[in-house]
């Protein structure tokens, strides 16, 4: 099984400012990572796929990139409903793995 | 548009059984892969199991051998049928499409509101 691990476990931060979120896996996965966002009482959302790749309506500011075994989501200016818990998933092989997630939190 | 409806959650006793289904609607269900993913309370996601549109069935270890996932493609229907059910089971249940992807299964595209499953006596 791979393991994906995911830091910071929390972050704070104020709007307007950017992250970098951190996923690193056990072993080479590629290039097939995802990172979805989650909010309480929501579906969780596609944001980047296939490591750098957005998914369809997802605003420019996110942006992924990495191979192998690590990679990082980055989110420049940070806007008040981006505020969420963020997970890195991998499909490179099965059991498809998820990573423990990032929470984002305003300051 | 597409939509995803998950339904079937509920409150069982340990040991007991349930099954979940999923309405699909808005694109042709047939041709995708389609995955139950879940969320124990304060805990992060759970991939579960998946199906492929040749019928082909994945299952995380925690749940093979208890649960069954299955598809309807005349009702654009997904289940998953749920025995030996423990306590570490509880969790919100979502329904979740697959990406067409050139190599293996695709990334989560679309994901149901979730249904909720307690197991406790």
């Amino acid at each position: 099984e791979i393991v994906l691990t995911q830091s910071p476990a929390t972050l704070s931060l104020s709007p307007g400012e950017s992250v970098t979120l951190s996923c690193r896996a056990s072993q080479s996965v590629i290039s097939y990572l995802a990172w979805y966002q989650h909010k309480p009482g929501q579906a969780p959302r596609l944001l980047v796929y296939d490591a750098f790749n957005r998914a369809t309506g997802i605003p420019a500011r996110f942006s992924g990139s990495g191979s192998g075994t690590d990679f990082t989501l980055t989110i420049s200016s940070l806007e008040p409903e981006d505020f969420a818990v963020y997970y890195c998933q991998q499909r490179r092989s099965w059991p498809i793995t998820f990573g423990q997630g990032t929470r984002l939190e305003i300051k | 548009e597409v939509q995803l409806l998950e339904s079937g959650g509920n409150l069982v006793q340990p040991g007991g059984s349930l099954r979940l289904s999923c309405a699909a609607s808005g694109f042709t269900f047939s041709s995708y892969a389609m995955s139950w993913v879940r969320q124990a309370p304060g805990k992060g996601l759970e991939w579960v199991s998946t199906i492929v549109s040749g019928g082909t069935t994945y299952f995380a270890a925690s749940v093979e051998g208890r649960f069954t996932i299955s598809r309807d493609n005349s009702k654009n229907t997904l289940y998953l049928q749920m025995n030996s059910l423990r306590a570490e089971d509880t969790a919100e249940y979502y329904c979740a499409r697959s990406a067409v992807a050139a190599a293996g299964t695709g990334p989560f595209d679309y994901w149901g509101q979730g249904t909720l499953v307690t197991i406790s006596s």
